[in-house]
């Protein structure tokens, strides 16, 4: 079966930490760009961060480029996020999603996982 | 970075009509690396449209994208009552990969 299921969400203290974890099945995981995407409570989307092919490219958004890391294990195919120094903003449904096609450009996300809930409250 | 707006914020209209929705770039898009997602409450996003124009797998003919630069328009040919729902634009052609803020579709 072609999904993406995301775990490791739940509830943090801002300044906290947590590591999400997307985990893939039913398609080369090796071949594909993998993104991480978010959105608040009655918000719109926000790309965050991809990962390439082999590790060779990273990129972030600016609003959490040196707090979010980006991985992938292609041998356990699965894609993670790390989250450091959480803030209250950062409280949002987060999605992994797959490219449409293999490789670059690996921007148009045809796959989703059905996402994770990180709540950010003292 | 690549803001994109659209417009209108909500398109209210009947089963049957036709929708046109707007997307804006405030620089062009590259390669015209642009795609459109349907999102209806509590689930994830849906591929409508990649590269400005091409549909995506599944998707119903009803739904067709064109545009290049920095104007991208989404047209939903006779509304169905499943397609009441937000719609976003996204560029993927320049880094940070950007969407828009959604139009919503509703009867």
């Amino acid at each position: 079966q072609v999904q993406l299921v995301e775990s490791g969400g739940g509830l943090v203290r801002p300044g906290g930490s947590l590591r999400l974890s997307c985990a893939a099945s039913g398609f080369t995981f090796s071949d594909y760009y993998m993104s991480w995407i978010r959105q608040a409570p009655g918000k719109g989307l926000e790309w965050l961060s991809y990962i390439s092919e082999r590790s060779t490219y990273t990129n972030y958004a600016d609003s959490v480029k040196g707090r979010f890391t980006i991985s992938r294990d292609d041998a356990k195919k699965s894609v993670y996020l790390q989250i450091n120094s959480l803030r209250v903003e950062d409280t949002a449904v987060y999605y992994c999603a797959r490219g449409v096609t293999s490789g670059w450009p690996g921007g148009a996300f045809a796959m989703w996982g059905q996402g994770t809930v990180v709540t950010v409250s003292s | 970075e690549i803001v994109l707006t659209q417009s209108p914020a909500t398109l209210s209209l009947s089963p049957g009509e036709r929708a046109t929705l707007f997307c804006g770039a405030s620089q062009s898009v590259s390669s015209n690396f642009l795609a459109w997602y349907q999102q209806k409450p509590g689930l994830a996003p849906r591929l409508l449209i990649y590269s400005a124009s091409s549909r995506a797998t599944g998707i119903p003919y009803r739904f067709s994208g064109s545009g290049s630069g920095t104007d991208f328009t989404l047209t939903i040919g006779r509304l169905e009552p499943e397609d009441f729902a937000v719609y976003y634009c996204q560029q993927y052609g320049t880094s940070p990969w950007t969407f828009g803020q959604g139009t919503k579709v509703e009867i």
